[in-house]
């Protein structure tokens, strides 16, 4: 998985509790997005990060936040998670902004109760 | 919305057949990537486009692009049964940066 890790791999969290995943990179990539994937909707960009605390919303950014204060990790936050943001989360990577391909973590399946 | 569909979102053949699945996306784009995904993991990057590309090989992949129709193919050849797997087209626009927009996948099954 191309030097990416995702932690968790697996939670179990009830509605209304503050959840973070954590992506980890050894890659020194500078761009790193957050995705969820659903069944029926294929992969959604959650948020991106173009650098050190620079990041942007994607499609789906409602009811996530994103922090990236150094280049190897990049977290994803549900403030309050609801029963609607279960689903797997990929964390990727890509080395430039020109049409280079993206490097993926395992996943981490998020189950919301 | 997803910007590719693929088409067809399932489709199962033998082992020596070749594969052909499809992706057809609705604005201008720059590049247009495939990717796999086995069963419980992560996307794999097979084979990267460009929107001034029409076709590209690498190993049993054929990938071809036609800008005109704005629509893609994946051609594999002589599968395997390890060629089971989720294949995804995703899009790269100019204005986008380096974000890509994926479509909801073709599940492909060789059977042995």
């Amino acid at each position: 998985d191309a030097g990416i890790t995702q932690s968790p791999r697996h939670k179990v969290t009830e509605t209304g509790t503050p959840v973070t995943l954590r992506c980890h990179q050894t890659e020194n990539h500078r761009y790193m997005y957050w995705y969820r994937q659903d069944p029926g909707h294929g992969l959604r960009l959650i948020h991106y990060s173009y650098g050190v605390k620079d990041t942007d919303k994607g499609e789906v950014s409602d009811g996530y936040s994103v922090s990236r204060s150094k280049t190897e990790d990049f977290l994803l936050t549900l403030e309050s998670a609801t029963s609607s943001q279960t689903s797997v989360y990929f964390c990727a990577i890509s080395e430039s902004d020109r049409g280079n391909e993206q490097y993926f973590g395992p996943g981490t399946r998020l189950t919301v109760t | 919305s997803q910007q590719g569909e693929e088409d067809p979102q399932a489709l199962s053949i033998q082992e020596g057949e070749n594969a052909t699945m499809n992706c057809s996306y609705k604005t201008s784009i720059n590049n247009l990537q495939w990717y796999r995904q086995n069963s419980g993991r992560g996307l794999v990057h097979l084979i990267l486009i460009r929107s001034n590309e029409r076709e590209k090989h690498s190993g049993r992949l054929r990938v071809t692009l036609d800008t005109s129709k704005k629509s893609s193919s994946l051609l594999i050849t002589a599968s395997r049964a390890a060629d089971t797997a989720s294949y995804f087209c995703a899009t790269g626009k100019e204005t986008s940066g380096s974000r890509l927009t994926f479509g909801e996948g073709t599940q492909l099954t060789v059977n042995p």
